[in-house]
């Protein structure tokens, strides 16, 4: 299956600044990558879907100008949580999508704690 | 609607058992079903899946069977060691042959008894 890495793999930060999360497909090119947020005790939650070259594709309910995604490269999209808050604190986990099956490799996640 | 669930959080079992984890989906459409296995403080792990035209597929140790019937998918374990516990999902993804989204369930907590 696929490498992803994610960095860093967590991040403490005060409220009202902003992180950035990088995922990195290690050993292929990844024209598609989701970002994910996972709750304590709580099941993955799709937010939304990163294009290569394009704009992402949010998911109901996510706001588009709070989480920025960049997908720039076939190896890296980045996730930038905006204007932090103590309520973004939460697990946020990428993976990638191959061509040739409906599979996802995930990265080992980032956890963000804001203060 | 989409939704993915599984029948039990919870699933204790003693080292060296057979562990039988289950998942019921409701879109008929799914034509293709991921398990991943998740350990704490980690990104969810492939573990193996099975397309709509299959009703069992077998790997390492690990088995998964699929109902379309009652649209039922289950995670079948055997000999289950300590190094299993973890939660565990189903996924299902309602598009084929390119990169989709996955619905994903709420998770079964294996537990294993030493």
């Amino acid at each position: 299956g696929a490498v992803v890495s994610q960095h860093p793999s967590w991040v403490i930060c005060k409220s009202g600044t902003s992180v950035k999360i990088e995922c990195r497909s290690l050993d292929f090119q990844a024209t598609t990558m989701f970002w994910y947020r996972q709750f304590p005790k709580q099941s993955l939650m799709l937010m939304a879907t990163s294009n290569e070259g394009s704009k992402a594709t949010y998911e109901q309910g996510v706001e588009k100008d709070k989480f920025l995604i960049n997908h720039a490269s076939l190896t890296l999209s980045t996730l930038t949580v905006t204007s932090a808050h103590p309520e973004d604190s939460s697990f946020y986990i990428c993976s990638v999508g191959t061509v040739s099956t409906d599979t996802q490799y995930f990265g080992p996640g980032t956890r963000l704690t804001v203060l | 609607g989409e939704s993915v669930g599984l029948h039990l959080p919870t699933l204790s079992v003693q080292e060296g058992d057979n562990s039988i984890i289950n998942c019921a989906y409701s879109n008929s459409a799914s034509d293709y079903f991921i398990w991943y296995k998740q350990e704490s403080g980690k990104g969810p792990q492939f573990i193996i899946d099975i397309r709509s035209n299959m009703d069992k597929r077998q790997g390492q140790r690990v088995t998964v069977l699929l109902n379309k019937t009652v649209k039922h998918l289950s995670l079948q374990i055997a000999a289950t060691q300590p190094g299993d516990s973890a939660v565990y999902f189903c996924a299902e993804s309602p598009l084929s042959g390119n990169t989709g989204k996955l619905i994903f369930g709420q998770g079964t907590t294996l537990q294993v008894k030493p």
